[in-house]
């Protein structure tokens, strides 16, 4: 089976600083997806990966970055954590566009 | 602009009855639909899908029903149990080379299942 991991849990931030999250997958995928989900509003993709170092923008990636440096991991940068960046984070991955996503277990964020 | 709409926040049902939770769509390039279900503290599992060539498809206690002139789809589970109490997601996918995949969402549905 394969597995996609988020590093953290849950993560308390402060206002103002740099926020890493962090997703490996182990099965060679080729593309990773960061979402955020919160109620009333479903999943929302923030940043997507179809190569390493490729990258382009989901639907709200305002206050975010992401890395790409090697296949099996994709990171998520908050650059100046806010309030609002408060959320369930989720990465995923799939193989090709063929396939459907493979989920992580989630990051609970509180950013105070 | 939500391209994928989840209208019922929440569904109650007793067990051994029909749960149905809807879906519709606005987007016409979406050629490929999915659901997911998602139990709290875990990420979604994929649960069933449907081309768009196809207007039904089942799995065991669960089909999806697709009408693509209404852009409606639905999710029904027969018979309902205790265990499928969980959030739903319905999600679709465009077509073509460069979507990579990626999936739109709706805001989901909280199933709950009643002994």
């Amino acid at each position: 089976d394969v597995k996609v991991t988020q590093s953290s849990r849950y993560l308390v931030k402060r206002t103002g600083e740099k926020v890493f999250l962090e997703c490996v997958q182990d099965m060679d995928h080729e593309n990773m997806f960061w979402y955020r989900q919160d109620p009333g509003l479903g999943l929302r993709l923030i940043y997507f990966s179809y190569d390493v170092k490729m990258k382009e923008k989901g639907d709200i990636p305002e206050g975010y970055s992401v890395s790409r440096e090697k296949k099996e991991r994709f990171s998520l940068i908050l650059e100046s954590a806010s309030t609002n960046q408060t959320s369930m984070y989720l990465c995923a991955s799939n193989l090709d566009s063929n396939y459907g996503y493979t989920f992580g277990s989630g990051t609970r964020l509180t950013v105070v | 602009d939500q391209q994928v709409k989840q209208n019922s926040p929440s569904l109650s049902v007793q067990e051994g009855r029909i749960s149905i939770l809807n879906c519709d769509y606005t987007n016409s390039m979406f050629d490929y639909f999915l659901w997911y279900k998602k139990y709290p503290a875990e990420g979604p599992t994929f649960l069933i899908s449907i081309s768009s060539i196809k207007d039904k498809n089942e799995d065991g206690r669960f089909t999806v029903f697709l009408n693509k002139s209404a852009k409606h789809l639905s999710l029904h589970i027969v018979p309902s149990q205790p265990g499928d109490s969980a959030v739903y997601f319905c999600a679709a996918q465009a077509g073509g080379g460069t979507s990579y995949g990626k999936l739109t969402f709706g805001q989901g549905t909280i199933l709950t299942v009643h002994p």
